[in-house]
């Protein structure tokens, strides 16, 4: 199972907005709505942000927000703050397996 | 309140074996699939592996098969992973977490604090 292409890094400017992309395949992406997304801070455990393509826990801010077209799923991180700054992850069900993008690196300038 | 709590850093041989544990508590242990996901040095997550502790049923990545076993004790809410020969390749972080369900769709709501397992050639 091959993982999911993210891009290594993205950037914006505190308040901008910034996307990341993460592509699959018709095989999990392209035929599962349940893509999540997780955050990770250096040094701590993964945190869920967005699970079944769009949708957010509570407690997470409506600044994060999902969405998916074809095999491409996407996140949208508006009104960057320094604290959005960590790596980035989407996960997808692929048929009795989970596979991971390779993580992006957020980085607020 | 939901936590899962994971074994203490480990630091091993090549060709031992090792078992890291992670505990369940503040909610039905047995109610809830647990994945075990590694993230080496400086490295993405990758997914291993998964058990639904109500039966102890488990799928493994491709990448894995073979040489891991995820295993749970529903009497003392843990999961289990272990190797009986370890690599020096095998040295990295391990997180538990746990599914929301509808368990397929791979909502990982809680996770471990991460072992470190440390393999030396």
């Amino acid at each position: 199972q091959s993982a999911l292409t993210q891009p290594p890094s993205a950037s914006g400017s505190p308040g901008q907005s910034v996307t990341i992309s993460c592509t699959g395949t018709s095989t999990d992406v392209g035929r599962y709505n349940y893509v999540s997304w997780y955050l990770q801070h250096p040094g701590k455990a993964p945190k869920l942000i967005i699970y079944e393509v769009t949708n957010r826990p509570s407690g997470v801010p409506d600044r994060f927000s999902g969405s998916k077209s074809g095999n491409t799923a996407s996140l949208t991180v508006s009104g960057l703050q320094a604290e959005d700054e960590a790596d980035y992850y989407c996960s997808s069900y692929a048929g009795n397996n989970w596979v991971f993008g390779g993580g992006t690196k957020l980085t607020v300038l | 309140e939901v936590q899962l709590v994971q074994s203490g850093a480990e630091v091993k041989k090549a060709g031992e074996s090792l078992r890291i544990s992670c505990k369940g508590s503040g909610y039905s242990f047995p109610s809830n699939w647990i994945s075990w996901v590694r993230q080496m040095p400086g490295k993405g997550l990758e997914w291993m592996g998964r058990i639904d502790p109500s039966d102890s049923y488990t799928n493994y990545s491709p990448s894995f098969q073979g040489h891991v076993t995820i295993s749970a004790d529903k009497s003392t809410s843990t999961a289990f992973l272990q190797w009986s020969s370890l690599k020096a390749s095998d040295t990295a972080i391990y997180y538990c977490a746990r599914h929301v369900p509808p368990s397929v769709a791979g909502i990982h709501d809680y996770w471990g604090q991460g072992t470190l397992v440390t393999v030396s050639s």
